[in-house]
């Protein structure tokens, strides 16, 4: 099994672009998560999914959107990038609300 | 927010002292999370505990809980160099499917 994986895992954009991570796990998961992490900071949550074809507001959703048409899959979108969306964004799942399952992370850089 | 706290921001210790770790939170909770992420990875899940549970083990972690004083510790014993890493807490609000992550504490193991 692969668990949870992200691509890309390294990405530069110039502001105003967009693009879209991809998160996918194999391990049957209805609870899906995309999360931040700044420097010295923990994760915040910017939206997750309860199971396919929903999607919930996290801590921190604005400046992005997330699809889950696929149980399997969970995507990010970043519309309009911004400098301040420079981040590592990770992907989670899990089973119910417990123990949360990660993927490597996805470095992004807005110029 | 509810967002836990960890103590200290930092610590560093030698090689085969324990490692205690302290996570401070809001609110009720139904049950609280250890993670580890070692630089430059995701986090990897460790031990959680239910609200209702005071203690826990799980090989040379040791993780408590107070839920009348809204704490949690995270106990290391005999530490090595491989423990090395950031650890979070992470707690979930009653009946929620989203964890909500402390800052970590960065522990470093000094050979």
């Amino acid at each position: 099994n692969a668990g949870v994986t992200q691509t890309p895992k390294f990405r530069v954009l110039k502001t105003g672009q967009s693009m879209t991570l991809l998160c996918a796990q194999d391990m049957n998961h209805e609870y899906m998560y995309w999360y931040r992490q700044d420097p010295g900071m923990g994760l915040r949550l910017i939206h997750y999914s309860v199971g396919e074809g929903t999607t919930a507001k996290g801590e921190v959703p604005d400046g992005y959107n997330v699809s889950r048409l696929k149980k399997q899959n969970f995507l990010l979108g970043l519309e309009s990038a911004a400098p301040s969306q420079t981040s590592v964004y990770f992907c989670a799942s899990s089973r119910a609300a417990g123990e949360q399952f990660f993927g490597p992370g996805t470095r992004l850089t807005v110029l | 927010s509810q967002q836990g706290e960890e103590d200290p921001q930092a610590l560093s210790i030698q090689e085969g002292e324990n490692a205690t770790m302290n996570c401070s939170y809001k609110t009720s909770i139904n049950n609280l999370q250890w993670y580890r992420q070692n630089s430059g990875r995701g986090l990897v899940h460790l031990i959680l505990i239910r609200s209702n549970e005071r203690e826990k083990h799980s090989g040379r972690l040791r993780v408590t809980l107070d839920t009348s004083k809204k704490s949690s510790s995270l106990l290391i014993t005999a530490s090595r160099a491989a423990d090395t890493a950031s650890y979070f807490c992470a707690t979930d609000w009653q009946g929620a499917q989203k964890l909500v992550f402390g800052q970590g504490t960065r522990l470093t193991i000094n050979p």
